[in-house]
């Protein structure tokens, strides 16, 4: 099984929808951190949040929000009044203990393509 | 404040070659993270180094190898180059090692094509 997985491999949305980007990790350790980065055209992944497996706080930041839900490992990230400025590729990461080398990891999900039309 | 820099951005080059790309981290970041972004395989973790030394390693063949010098700045070579090299290589440096608590600052990649 995938560590990460991002089930929806595109969306296409309308300026101003509401669009909520899924992510459903798998993970043995007890302290863990998860990520979301955005990857627009330009090939640059960006930074958005950071999230470590005793903080299930859901936060908000302007028109993002996320939902961090422990029991059903998951941690899904919406865009409210989506933009055109929005599209991008967006990614899942995981960082964790792997059992097998006793060392950190981090690892991403296959990403989910988001269209903003306007 | 600079960001990640990577040289060069785009390059060709032909089966059987080799190639080294350069990653400079943003000033004071001590680790330096390497990734392969295929359509089909997503993003891949090639290492990590921090201080000098390679501290993690992803599952990559020994033709990718990488090396980290005092100033913090990076190279990763790929030697033998094959058809499925082909690739965006993206770096990434951050404050702390990238597995613990710390967040990656990405560089806009290098896009090999190898024909």
């Amino acid at each position: 099984a995938q560590k990460v997985t991002q089930a929806q491999t595109e969306i296409s949305v309308v300026e101003k929808e509401d669009v909520t980007l899924d992510c459903v990790y798998e993970t043995r350790d007890t302290t863990y951190y998860l990520f979301w980065y955005k990857q627009p055209p330009s090939g640059e992944l960006v930074f958005l949040i950071r999230r470590n497996s005793f903080d299930e706080q859901n936060e908000i930041s302007g028109r993002y929000s996320w939902n961090f839900q422990k029991s059903t490992s998951s941690f899904n990230f919406t865009i409210t009044a989506s933009q055109v400025v929005d599209s991008a590729v967006y990614f899942c990461a995981l960082s964790d203990l792997v059992m097998d080398t006793g060392r950190r990891a981090l690892t991403f999900g296959s990403g989910t393509r988001l269209q903003v039309q306007p | 404040k600079a960001g990640v820099t990577q040289t060069p951005r785009y390059l060709i080059k032909t089966r059987g070659q080799q190639v080294t790309l350069s990653c400079s981290p943003i000033s004071g970041h001590r680790s330096v993270s390497w990734y392969q972004q295929t359509p089909g395989q997503g993003l891949q973790f090639l290492f990590e180094y921090f201080s000098e030394t390679q501290r993690n390693k992803g599952n990559f063949p020994g033709r990718f190898s990488g090396r980290q010098f005092s100033n913090s700045r990076s190279e990763m070579n790929v030697s033998t180059l094959e058809l499925g090299d082909s690739a965006l290589y993206l770096c990434a440096s951050s404050l702390e090692q990238a597995t613990r608590t710390g967040e990656l600052f990405f560089g806009e990649g290098s896009r090999l094509t190898v024909l």
